[in-house]
């Protein structure tokens, strides 16, 4: 069975600095989907980023990149300039099915 | 506006007492699933389906029954409730297939006594 591992239970940044969220995952299949959604205190689940396996260029979305190292089963968040609003819970997922890691819990500090 | 709904937010109940948590959709997708998030677990699928008709068991079906009539409505029911199921429950839907980006729900705390 796919699983997904964040290792990382809490992190904390200050506001403007760069942090980096850490995702590992196990499959056998060649071509798949990963993503990281975030959940601020509302509960609301939101899509950062979107990245598929076949593409070599690392995914980006404004302040939001990613680090994905395939032969590694690594795909890593970095979010720079951070902001108050970046405080959520942070979860990566990979497809297919679709399997979400355990969560990150990100502060951060003004 | 594109949203996915739930109802109830918010239910309290007892052991034993049947209850449907609703969902519905506007953006006719194909792809709606049923996820429970518990602290420390992160999010689990209950059930999914890929269309009318078309349902599947996700990787914590025990105790739950789904079914998928129409297109826009995807229900998920408690036959017989336990506190073990205890939970916070997100609905999504999808174009196609789990690979596009997933629209949740805002999810509906349910607590069973």
């Amino acid at each position: 069975a796919q699983t997904v591992t964040q290792s990382q239970p809490e992190m904390s940044v200050q506001e403007a600095e760069t942090v980096t969220l850490s995702c590992t995952y196990d499959t056998s299949e060649s071509d798949y989907y990963l993503f990281w959604y975030k959940q601020p205190p509302s509960r609301q689940m939101i899509l950062v980023i979107r990245q598929e396996a076949y593409k070599q260029q690392n995914a980006t979305e404004n302040r939001f990149s990613v680090n994905f190292q395939k032969a590694a089963k690594s795909f890593s968040l970095k979010i720079s300039d951070s902001q108050l609003g970046d405080a959520a819970m942070y979860f990566c997922a990979y497809n297919t099915p679709l399997v979400f890691g355990k969560g990150t819990r990100l502060s951060v500090i003004a | 506006e594109a949203q996915v709904t739930q109802n109830p937010r918010y239910l309290i109940t007892v052991t034993g007492k049947k209850l449907t948590v609703t969902c519905s959709q506007n953006m006719n997708h194909e792809y709606m699933s049923w996820y429970r998030q518990d602290p420390g677990l992160g999010l689990r699928q209950i059930y999914y389906s890929m269309n009318v008709e078309v349902t599947d068991k996700g990787d914590v079906p025990e105790g739950y029954k789904v079914s998928r009539k129409e297109k826009r409505n995807f229900p998920l029911i408690l036959e017989s409730p336990s506190p073990n199921q205890t939970s916070l429950y997100f609905c999504a839907s999808s174009q196609q297939g789990s690979y596009n980006e997933q629209f949740f729900g805002p999810g509906t705390r349910l607590t069973v006594l």
